[in-house]
């Protein structure tokens, strides 16, 4: 199975300010077949199911703000909330979707408040 | 607008069965695959099972294979699982999600989820 570490656990940011979240996977997620990466993420607010926010590494799914952006290849990827607004306080969690299942997410990552 | 809502989670004795639904709507249910994805309380996500859009294809993450079923009556636009030799392990909040992949493939890409049922193993 491909595993997806994510870094940090939790981060607090100032509201307006910057946030980033890390994706680390196991292998390269990168299809030369289709030039594409099969990463996605998604955000949990409490009490809620996940939204998907991003795939294709950097595709922003429809109604996503454009403050959420996403990057990186093969291995490496980068969720970053550019101004952070109250409203995106939640869990975040990577996802790869390369090849046929298991299909496995990072552990998440806690985006709070400073 | 998709909706997905699922049911059929309860309080369970180890060993013990249950069948879970999700009742699809807003979409054309019969050509999208479908996954169920869990959440143990207080835990990340986890990936459990999917079915392509014919139901020619399926898959289980190890932990479930041999346990779980899953299925799809495309006439009523509803996705189950059928989990038996429930184990406390398996105590989590289930979600089905749509998946973005329609024709006879899955893709693991979920552009839309259930708000879950929670299914709780324990004597």
């Amino acid at each position: 199975d491909i595993v997806m570490t994510q870094s940090p656990d939790s981060l607090a940011v100032s509201l307006g300010e910057r946030a980033t979240i890390n994706c680390k996977s196991g292998r390269s997620l990168f299809y030369s077949s289709t030039n594409k990466n099969y990463l996605a993420w998604y955000q949990q607010k409490p009490g809620q199911p996940p939204k998907l926010l991003i795939y294709w590494a950097s595709t922003r799914e429809f109604g996503v703000p454009d403050r959420f952006s996403g990057s990186g290849s093969e291995t490496d990827f980068t969720l970053t909330i550019s101004s952070l607004q109250a409203e995106d306080v939640a869990v975040y969690y990577c996802q790869q979707y390369y090849s046929t299942p298991p299909w496995t997410f990072g552990q998440g990552t806690k985006v709070e408040i400073k | 607008e998709v909706q997905l809502v699922e049911s059929g989670g309860d309080l369970v004795q180890p060993g013990g069965s249950l069948r879970l639904s999700c009742a699809a709507s807003g979409f054309a249910f019969t050509r999208y695959a479908m996954s169920w994805v869990r959440q143990a309380p207080g835990k990340g996500l986890e990936w459990v099972s999917a079915i392509s859009a014919n139901s020619g294809n399926t898959y289980y993450a190890d932990f479930v294979k041999g346990r779980f079923t899953i299925s799809r009556d495309n006439s009523k636009s509803t996705l189950y699982l059928q989990m038996n030799s429930l184990r406390a392990e398996d105590t989590a909040v289930y979600f089905c999600a749509k998946d973005d992949e329609y024709g006879t493939m899955v893709r693991g890409l979920f552009d839309n989820w259930g708000q879950g049922t929670l299914v709780t193993v324990s004597s």
